[in-house]
């Protein structure tokens, strides 16, 4: 049962023009979500997060839409820079009485920025 | 201020034995969470460590264990090891409470069981 899903494994897009990248969730209990880009033989590295109160985020060129109703959020990079080619992994954050407790990932999606 | 470490970076095992991973947090946080990566998969959540003591568990067998010292560093343990346990296993720290929702990652131990 995956309770946080990217479907589009992979996305290219022109240097210079937006990039979407978008995430569906189930539990209506993720109090938090996160978007980490990830390079080859890297960890996964923390880009921008928001809170489930909240519908808008923003931090340079990145922007992540929260839709809670539709249990949807969406990343959008403008704009798109080559060194932004990555797997973008969407997560959400399930909140235990006030602990942090686990993270919850999507499968990822592969963004390729052609120069 | 140092980052999340983890060490070895690589490691071969045969099926059956058993192997530790380390892990050191960031500087400042008191609360370590150990993922297992799948090839072609997300991160899926093993078990979190706050004050030395189990603070979640994931859906992992109990051979699956962890240590989490004094210092916040981190060791996860894996006993009688499977070839599915071959994965990218990485390590995040964070901070309990308010304004600790962002878990910082290291840059993983790969481990290829044979």
């Amino acid at each position: 049962d995956q309770q946080v899903k990217q479907n589009s494994p992979s996305l290219s897009v022109q240097e210079g023009r937006i990039s979407i990248l978008n995430c569906d969730y189930t539990n209506s209990m993720f109090d938090y979500f996160l978007w980490y880009k990830k390079y080859p033989a890297e960890g996964p590295t923390f880009l921008i997060s928001i809170s489930s109160i909240k519908d808008k985020n923003e931090d340079g060129r990145f922007t992540v839409f929260l839709n809670k109703s539709a249990k949807h959020l969406s990343l959008h990079i403008v704009p798109s820079q080559p060194g932004d080619s990555a797997v973008y992994f969407c997560a959400a954050r399930t909140n235990r009485g006030g602990s942090n407790y686990k993270l919850t990932f999507g499968k990822g999606t592969l963004l390729t920025v052609n120069p | 201020e140092t980052g999340v470490t983890q060490s070895p970076t690589h490691l071969i095992k045969t099926r059956g034995q058993q192997v530790t991973l380390r892990c050191s947090s960031q500087s400042g946080h008191n609360t370590v969470s150990w993922y297992q990566q799948a090839l072609g998969q997300g991160p899926q959540f093993i078990f979190q460590y706050y004050r030395e003591e189990e603070n979640g568990r994931g859906n992992f067998p109990p051979r699956f264990s962890g240590l989490q010292f004094p210092n916040y560093s981190s060791e996860l343990n894996v006993n009688a090891l499977e070839l599915d346990d071959s994965a990218l296993y990485l390590c995040a720290s964070s901070v309990q409470g308010w304004g600790g929702e962002t878990q910082y990652f290291g840059p993983g131990t790969r481990l290829l069981v044979l």
